[in-house]
């Protein structure tokens, strides 16, 4: 069974840094591209970057270019969001889905982890 | 950047009832589009990709159509556990980025 587990969120000032983990089980990690996406309180949702299966291609969205950085450990079949710089409107949950090889679409995602950034 | 919007952003509908949303590209994505559903506190849930292929375990009541910038998620036969929110998403700039609807929330009438 496939499962994505996120951890490492929590409260964090404006300014802070903060290191999201995914854990990933029941398949092959290293052959998939993986993503995070987020989701701010009542609000809709936001793709924010992607790594591919060797890490050697990393995307991000205009909005935390230069501030946030995704990583990848296939030997711990984990993925990584290191987020700096952070800001009011980083708040939200934050998602690791795994991209489908069929067609790049998010098949699993795992249940999220909340990122709240206030003083 | 490709932007989606979604129509209408809400409504209500009965048991029953046959509902239609409709997800619209800023520029043509080819059939590039997947649809979601999202209950409250829970991850996303993939329905359809491609525009029109439904995700194995999937409703057939749920069915996707369109191509280039208009597209269509519609439920036959709307059931009690089909009150979400649905997004759709573009990967037509994937591995460059993707971008999600806004969303469409099915309430009860």
């Amino acid at each position: 069974e496939v499962q994505l587990v996120e951890s490492g969120g929590g409260l964090v000032q404006p300014g802070g840094s903060l290191r999201l983990s995914c854990a990933a089980s029941g398949f092959t990690f290293s052959s998939y591209w993986m993503s995070w996406v987020r989701q701010a309180p009542g609000k809709g949702l936001e793709w924010v970057a992607n790594i591919k299966q060797d890490g050697s291609e990393k995307y991000y969205v205009d909005s935390v270019k230069g501030r946030f950085t995704i990583s990848r450990d296939n030997a711990k079949n984990s993925l990584y969001l290191q987020m700096n710089s952070l800001r009011a409107e980083d708040t939200a949950v934050y998602y690791c889905a795994r991209v489908a090889t069929i067609s790049p679409i998010f098949g699993y995602w795992g249940q999220g982890t909340l990122v709240t950034v206030s003083s | 950047a490709i932007r989606m919007t979604q129509s209408p952003s809400s409504f209500s509908a009965s048991t029953g009832d046959r509902v239609t949303i409709t997800c619209r590209a800023s520029q043509g994505i080819s059939s590039y589009l997947a649809w979601y559903q999202q209950k409250p506190g829970k991850a996303p849930k993939l329905l359809i990709y491609a525009a029109s292929t439904l995700q194995s375990g999937v409703p057939s009541r749920f069915s996707g159509s369109g191509s280039g910038t208009d597209f269509t998620l519609t439920i036959s036969c709307l059931q009690s556990e089909d009150f979400a929110t649905y997004y759709c998403q573009q990967y037509y700039s994937y591995p460059w980025g993707f971008t999600f609807g806004p969303g469409t929330k099915v309430d009860i009438k």
